[in-house]
């Protein structure tokens, strides 16, 4: 079983929807980033959070530490929302900034 | 990018040829990182570096080489090509405003065929 687990794996949406992605993790963190990448494209840090909730734009990321789970939610979702968001955890004691990576999950928004 | 620089973006490489990938960071920072990302698959570490002179394993170090002599370079060596290497690498630094996020590179597309 992987430490980190993403769902869905894959969505597709209507423009305007709300979007909601989840990660579950089992190990210890110290903080849970959200990751955007683009087809073809280079990797985007889009949250950083160790407790509570963090809003940019259309975007809102939460997480729960005693339920060891975040979520991502994107509201008014547009096609240019299309990418791989993914999930990744520091280990809690990680000196070096070691990441686990979720798989990621592939959203389709449709115009 | 925040600062981090990846060359080349695609390279094809035949099985047992060698190479190597760069990456360079302009900010100054000590920790660099190299990852692997294989379809279906998070990505994996393969090497890191905490400061110029000193590299450690990640979880996927086996065919690859790195060297740190300096702050802002941190190659990445494939010494005898395998198609199991066929993947999509990314390098990142440790930065932010805590010092706790990261940034990557923008990739470099590697096929062994």
């Amino acid at each position: 079983k992987n430490e980190v687990e993403q769902s869905p794996q894959n969505l597709t949406a209507q423009e305007g929807e709300f979007i909601t992605i989840n990660c579950s993790y089992s190990v210890g963190i110290s903080a849970l980033h959200w990751l955007q990448q683009h087809p073809g494209g280079g990797i985007v840090s889009l949250f950083m959070l160790s407790s509570g909730k963090k809003k940019h734009g259309r975007l809102i990321a939460t997480i729960n530490i005693q339920e060891k789970h975040s979520s991502l939610h994107i509201t008014a979702s547009h096609p240019r929302d299309s990418a791989v968001y993914i999930c990744a955890v520091r280990n809690y004691g990680g000196a070096t900034n070691k990441l686990i990576f979720g798989t990621g999950t592939l959203l389709a928004v449709q115009p | 990018n925040a600062g981090v620089t990846q060359t080349p973006k695609f390279r094809i490489l035949k099985i047992g040829q060698s190479m190597t990938l760069q990456c360079t960071q302009d900010m100054n920072h000590n920790y660099m990182y190299w990852y692997r990302q294989d379809p279906g698959m998070g990505l994996k570490l393969i090497y890191y570096s905490v400061g110029a002179g000193i590299t450690d394993k990640g979880e996927v170090p086996n065919g690859y080489n790195v060297s740190r002599s300096t702050t802002e370079d941190f190659p990445l060596r494939l010494e005898l090509a395998a198609p199991s290497q066929t993947s999509v690498y990314f390098c990142a630094i440790r930065a932010g405003s805590s010092y706790n996020e990261q940034f990557f590179g923008p990739g470099t597309r590697l096929t062994v065929l």
